[in-house]
């Protein structure tokens, strides 16, 4: 267990829909990234957010949201959703050290929640 | 710019054998590397990463990458596999000191044990 949670972990919906995914991070990591995972793309990093503010963006698309919210829990909102969409979407935190190696952030992943549009 | 490479998308030993997983890299950059493993029905966990240093690196569940300049590789290894190591890997990289939102993953390689 990663100390990462996911809800919900199944979701089917038909085109044109909207859903929210939520995260919740290990207690005190204040990064949030949100991947999508799928046959044809492989896992792609979307966003990430750090204590609430979006501090990084990938290959997110304009229908895609998200945001992080004061208790740190974030949400991931998909609209008018496509067959193309269906896909496994994980949520990451991560804590940050320092080493003789360098920084370094070490991310832990939720278990995903699956969606499937119809 | 940076890639993985992941040769071979399924792999299948025999319970007991060597398992060898390979990974090649680009980047510009000296790189920070990553091996990470996917159970069913489970989010990404990190095997191992190589960062600066030794160039063998040790990870969980009796998993080694060893980190090769010459040969931009960076392949996984176990030298016997169990039934439990039947899951998906994926190898990663980084640059130096960059955020996790820069690490690119490979395509990832469906690793099946044979009883």
């Amino acid at each position: 267990d990663s100390g990462v949670t996911q809800t919900p972990k199944h979701l089917i919906t038909a085109t044109g829909q909207r859903v929210t995914l939520r995260c919740s991070p290990r207690s005190g990591d204040l990064s949030v990234y949100w991947y999508q995972q799928s046959l044809d793309q492989g896992l792609q990093f979307l966003i990430q957010y750090y204590n609430g503010e979006e501090r990084a963006k990938g290959n997110i698309l304009e229908r895609f949201s998200a945001q992080q919210f004061p208790d740190l829990h974030s949400e991931l909102n998909l609209s008018s959703l496509e067959l193309g969409d269906s896909a496994l979407y994980f949520c990451a935190s991560s804590v940050a050290t320092s080493s003789s190696g360098g920084y370094q952030e070490t991310q832990y992943f939720g278990p995903g929640t699956r969606l499937l549009v119809l | 710019a940076q890639s993985v490479t992941q040769l071979g998308s399924h792999v299948s030993v025999s319970e007991g054998a060597l398992v060898l997983l390979r990974c090649n890299y680009s980047s510009s950059v000296p790189p920070y590397l990553f091996w990470y493993v996917q159970y069913p029905n489970q989010g990404l966990q990190l095997l191992l990463k190589y960062t600066t240093g030794a160039t063998l690196v040790k990870g969980i569940n009796g998993f080694e990458a060893e980190f090769k300049k010459s040969e931009t590789s960076f392949h996984l290894t176990k030298p016997s596999a169990h039934m439990s190591d039947a899951a998906e890997y994926f190898c990663a990289v980084s640059k130096p000191y960059s955020s996790a939102s820069k690490i690119i993953f490979g395509s990832g390689t469906r690793l099946s044990i044979r009883p």
